[in-house]
């Protein structure tokens, strides 16, 4: 049982470059998160997935997509990197319910040159 | 709207004295309240939540919180720190929209435990 895993682990970019960050999750959860972390500020969520084939908003979506592939996957793409874009980020994912705490992902750390 | 507060960038405390790290809240409702740890270069774990019933939670590690609603507080507390509690602690609240469940949190902005043997 791996939990949730996130590759890849590093990435540098160029400004305007494209990628996907990609999450999976083998606890048979029904909603997974994007988050991004950057220092002082906390966790932002960047998008959610409440069920298999919803996407949502969170607080900082843009320059964002996601995708939910199945019920454990859920991929988060850069079109065009910038750098305001350099950040750590983070998949979560959780059980159906308002109660169910959330299990992370080791990360990302993406850095935009 | 929903929002968490840690009012405290770092906290230091010497092994084997008490530590409590703090947390408030704002919220419409029933506020449902959770604490994470993240060691350095790893994602977060949960420690304890607190959703209806006994004030007092406990939680891993021997990590505890006492929910305190005329306060609007949920600190996070240990009898004993050790050298290895040494982690970035997030408070986080249930978002709410009126009464739908989005099922999303709000972190706060974290707080560093320094334990010093």
């Amino acid at each position: 049982n791996a939990g949730v895993t996130q590759t890849p682990k590093f990435q540098v970019l160029k400004t305007g470059q494209s990628m996907t960050l990609q999450c999976a999750q083998d606890m048979n959860h029904n909603s997974m998160y994007w988050y991004r972390q950057d220092p002082g500020m906390g966790l932002r969520l960047i998008y959610y997935s409440a069920s298999e084939g919803t996407t949502d908003k969170g607080e900082v979506p843009n320059g964002y997509n996601v995708s939910r592939l199945n019920k454990r996957e859920f991929s988060l793409r850069l079109e065009s990197a910038a750098p305001s874009q350099t950040s750590v980020y983070f998949c979560a994912s959780k059980l159906a319910g308002e109660v169910a705490e959330q299990y992370f992902g080791p990360g990302t750390r993406l850095t935009v040159t | 709207a929903q929002s968490v507060a840690q009012p405290e960038d770092q906290v230091n405390v010497a092994e084997g004295n008490p530590l409590t790290v703090k947390c408030t809240y704002s919220v419409s409702g029933n506020p449902y309240l959770f604490w994470y740890v993240q060691y350095p270069n790893r994602g977060l774990q949960f420690l304890l939540k607190y959703i209806t019933g006994d004030n007092l939670v406990k939680g891993s590690y021997g990590f505890e919180a006492e929910f305190n609603k005329s306060q609007t507080s949920f600190h996070l507390k240990k009898p004993s720190a050790l050298v290895s509690d040494s982690a970035l602690y997030f408070c986080a609240v249930r978002d709410r929209i009126g009464s739908s469940n989005t099922g999303k949190l709000i972190f706060g902005q974290g707080t560093t435990l320094q334990v010093k043997p």
